[in-house]
């Protein structure tokens, strides 16, 4: 079945700096491509998603982007506030023997330095 | 209405007791999705509702009972658990088709059972 995996566990970056988590994926027929952020004590919340036909995506500071062929997709923080410091974990979207199933990532817990 | 409500919001609850969870949504959806989560981990799925059929069970014990009695309302029927059951329970709903994959989850509760 479909398995993700998440690097790193554990990131801290200083404030100002980027920051980058990566996932790769092992169906080939994965289609949609999430990434959550978890607060402590609160739910998962979507942040950005893109799908198998794109290979960038971009909002305000976040980044997301998909090597279809590698089967890897990464995201990108860019100028880290301490508001950022969260899990973020990645997930895929299974195939077609799959469908309504996502897979999610083991986590990166992000700190950001004051 | 944007938003996955569930209650409670906690529960505590002996190993011979009976209780359910409660989730609702009013966006619309036609998938809803029961996950676990322990701590520090990702959430686990449980169970896929579309149009208000079981689609996927992830091999979860009976004590676990879903049930979908409209396209609003998804419950989780809970009997005879034991204390490695105590986690986050995580409801999620999404249009699931074409375009439109985003899962959007409400904000668990927390289960704990003695």
């Amino acid at each position: 079945g479909e398995n993700v995996e998440q690097h790193p566990s554990t990131l801290s970056v200083q404030e100002g700096d980027s920051a980058v988590i990566k996932c790769t994926y092992s169906d080939s027929a994965s289609n949609y491509f999430p990434w959550y952020k978890q607060e402590l004590g609160k739910r998962p919340q979507l942040i950005i998603d893109i799908r198998s036909n794109v290979g960038e995506k971009k909002d305000q500071r976040i980044a997301v982007t998909l090597n279809k062929t590698a089967k890897h997709f990464s995201l990108h923080i860019t100028e880290t506030q301490p508001e950022d410091s969260a899990v973020y974990f990645c997930a895929a979207r299974g195939g077609y023997s799959s469908a309504s199933k996502i897979i999610f990532g083991s986590g990166t817990r992000l700190s950001i330095r004051p | 209405d944007t938003e996955v409500t569930q209650t409670p919001k906690h529960l505590v609850m002996g190993m011979t007791n009976k209780k359910s969870l409660k989730c609702e949504q009013h966006m619309g959806h036609r998938a809803m999705y029961w996950y676990k989560q322990k701590a520090k981990k990702p959430p686990e799925l449980m169970f896929v509702y579309s149009y208000e059929k079981l689609s996927i069970n992830e091999s979860v014990p009976s004590r676990f009972s879903p049930e979908c009695p409209n396209s609003s309302l998804l419950n989780l029927h809970l009997h005879a658990l034991q204390p490695e059951d105590s986690a986050l329970y995580l409801c999620a709903s999404s249009q699931d088709y074409p375009g439109h994959y985003e899962q959007y989850f409400g904000p668990g509760t927390r289960l704990t059972v003695t």
